[in-house]
């Protein structure tokens, strides 16, 4: 069964840097693109990015533009999000899900979500 | 790109049918088949209702129904039951090659 696992919860202090890990079972990994989505506390859902496994094409959200790096690693079928130069307003559950291989849509596998605070 | 509009509460009883709303633009919504609608329980990870304008995933009951007409899609639930009652997202492709979701709507079961 398709299953995505991300990594832990993380605090950080603004202006630190966190990277969330997202490791794919279940399908070929190759075959599809992650996305990423974050939802600040008691807030609604945000589109940040998408990158293709196959090729690692991406695209992302343009507010985040430059502060966030997506990548992957075929070799362990995992995903990785990074996001630097945080903020207060970065808080938020950021989920990964599985995509469409050429086009940020279709999220029908999800990953746990991976809590990230950040805090002086 | 901004938020696509949603309606942020709908309300109903059981057994009746709503219709959420989800407008956008002739960028997103109006030109593009790929309008998704997920719903979210409380402290779980989104699942997806309808895909593509108006397909069901295998597994979604036939009560979620989808549709467009311009620049705005629907996601219509019928013969309301309690568990249906959630967050309710609509999301759409762009022209820039971005994904944009709504604000979110907020289904009450009375």
């Amino acid at each position: 069964q398709v299953q995505l696992v991300q990594s832990g919860a993380e605090v950080k202090k603004p202006g630190a840097s966190v990277k969330v890990s997202c490791k794919a079972s279940g399908y070929i990994f190759t075959n599809y693109g992650i996305t990423w989505v974050r939802q600040a506390p008691g807030q609604g859902l945000e589109w940040m990015g998408w990158i293709s496994a196959s090729n690692g094409d991406t695209s992302f959200a343009q507010k985040l533009q430059g502060r966030v790096t997506m990548t992957t690693d075929t070799s362990t079928s995992t995903a990785y999000m990074e996001l630097k130069s945080l903020r207060s307003d970065d808080t938020a559950v950021y989920f990964c899900a599985r995509a469409r291989p050429t086009t940020p849509t279709l999220f029908v596998y999800w990953g746990q979500g991976t809590l990230v605070t950040v805090s002086s | 790109q901004s938020a696509l509009t949603q309606p942020a509460s709908v309300s109903g009883s059981p057994g009746q049918s709503i219709t959420i709303s989800c407008t956008g633009t002739s960028s997103d919504v109006g030109d593009y088949n790929y309008v998704s609608w997920y719903q979210q329980h409380p402290g779980k990870a989104p699942k997806v209702m309808i895909y593509d304008v108006t397909k069901r995933p295998s597994g979604v009951s036939t009560r979620f129904s989808g549709s467009k007409s311009g620049n705005t899609a629907s996601l219509t639930i019928s013969g309301l039951q309690a568990e249906d009652e959630a967050h309710y997202y609509c999301s759409s492709y762009t022209s820039s090659f971005t994904l944009v979701f709504g604000g979110g709507t907020k289904l009450t079961v009375l």
